[in-house]
């Protein structure tokens, strides 16, 4: 299996700029996590879909950061408008049935400047 | 809300020495996972303990959970310098939710 998929791997952009992020799960597993880990905060979940559905979103900043799963096999983590702030490594995950073992994806590592 | 703590958050050890990394998290639960991330590399699963009194090994490396005490440990043993990375432990704080440690840096020096 090719593991978790993400794209781009690093993504630098002004602020204000649209960003997408983009990832492809293990074939199979049913839940999707997108995480944000920076030196300050650590890592946090932002988002969980289960059978494509957004569970939980508790932890996405703020309106100008949307996650979506149109199908079993794609997501996407969109920022509109980017801030400095933004700056950070965003993972993506998946796992068979949510409370299963978390494989995480290569990360994209978006600069804002 | 489920707290994680992990310590140390750096470890500078010589080649050959044993030491332990010890994670307490604040309220219930008996599933932890521990996992590894290299420098700009993603997150590698390790291990995952599912139980009081679970323990686990892979070659230098054995975790260890007791629920009771809200605690697991990552034993090194004679430490070489390929396991140089940063660990971390996650909790489960539902049912899929994982709270992550700060992480710990370990530096394994020749």
């Amino acid at each position: 299996d090719a593991g978790v998929i993400q794209s781009p791997r690093h993504e630098v952009t002004e602020m204000g700029q649209e960003v997408t992020l983009r990832c492809k799960p293990i074939s199979g597993h049913n839940s999707l996590f997108w995480y944000r880990q920076t030196m300050m905060r650590g890592l946090e979940l932002l988002i969980y879909f289960n059978n494509n559905v957004p569970i939980d979103d508790s932890g996405m900043p703020e309106d100008r950061f949307s996650a979506k799963m149109p199908n079993a096999s794609f997501s996407t983590l969109k920022i509109q408008p980017s801030e400095p702030r933004d700056s950070a490594v965003y993972f993506c995950a998946s796992s068979f049935q949510g409370y299963y073992e978390q494989y995480f994806g290569p990360g994209t590592r978006l600069t804002v400047t | 809300e489920l707290k994680v703590e992990q310590n140390p958050l750096f470890l500078s050890m010589q080649e050959g020495k044993n030491y332990t990394i010890y994670c307490n998290y604040s309220t219930t639960s008996d599933r932890l996972y521990w996992y590894r991330q290299d420098p700009g590399k993603s997150l590698e699963s390790l291990f995952v303990l599912l139980s009081n009194g679970a323990v686990k090994q892979e070659g230098r490396l054995m975790a260890s959970l007791d629920t009771k005490a809200r605690l697991s440990t990552l034993h090194i043993t004679a430490a070489v310098h390929d396991l140089s990375a940063t660990y971390f432990c996650a909790v489960d704080s539902s049912s899929y939710k994982l709270i992550f440690g700060s992480g710990t840096r370990l530096l394994v020096r020749p």
